[in-house]
């Protein structure tokens, strides 16, 4: 079976522009979360998406969007590019939703999409 | 809020033990994961622990202790292909699969 998907693979953009990423999630995982990782930082939270519904977000501004599609597929978008936006964006499935308390889902992550604004 | 703590490098020898740290606070804990990161790619899951204790697997293990706030990651008969960076992440209680990462512990692992 494919694993997690992300494209591209590497982007350069410059200052102003608008980024829009794309995360294709392992067949059969409903839930999509978005991680940016800054060179020598770990993975920071961005968004999470379960059958098409903003579920989570994470301490990002308004330029940072994301949505879900009916099949599971997940774009994020950033607008108005800053310099420091410079950095590894990696996208996440899992099967699924918990409750309070559930049990952990495990994270499968995609390659990431590596992103440079100049 | 989270706060998650990690040493950020050491350096062991091939065949060796190397025992990396991890602390944690955390207004709701349900659950902390290990990942290992080689450069320029995606983290792999390595461990999950959510109840006190030691979780074995292979030539990795991870302890866990929800009263200290503290877990760490074993490996054993270190090999090359285990340079990487190894990311701790806690998983909060509210119903979500969102993870707060540490800034990862870079090994190095020499001949």
């Amino acid at each position: 079976d494919a694993g997690v998907t992300q494209s591209p693979t590497h982007l350069i953009k410059t200052r102003g522009q608008h980024v829009t990423l794309r995360c294709s999630p392992i067949s059969g995982h409903k839930s999509v979360s978005w991680y940016q990782q800054v060179l020598g930082q770990g993975p920071q939270f961005i968004f999470q998406y379960y059958e098409k519904e903003e579920r989570g977000r994470g301490n990002f501004p308004d330029r940072f969007s994301a949505r879900q599609f009916p099949n599971y597929s997940s774009e994020l978008n950033v607008n108005a590019l800053l310099l420091g936006d410079s950095a590894l964006y990696l996208c996440a499935s899992s099967r699924g939703w918990v409750k309070a308390g559930g049990p952990a889902y495990e994270q499968y992550f995609g390659p990431g999409t590596r992103l440079t604004v100049t | 809020g989270q706060n998650i703590d990690q040493p950020t490098e050491m350096t062991a020898t091939e065949g060796a033990i190397v025992q990396i740290n991890c602390t944690y606070q955390t207004s709701g804990f349900n659950g902390l994961f290990w990942y290992q990161q080689h450069a320029g790619e995606a983290p792999t899951f390595l461990s999950y622990n959510v109840l006190d204790g030691l979780e074995e697997k292979g030539r990795f293990s991870s302890f866990l202790s929800r009263s200290k706030g503290y877990s760490y990651l074993l490996l054993k008969e270190l090999q090359m292909k285990d340079s990487a960076s190894y990311l701790c992440a806690v998983r909060d209680w509210y119903g979500n699969n969102r993870l707060a990462f540490g800034k990862g512990n870079q090994v190095v692992v020499i001949p």
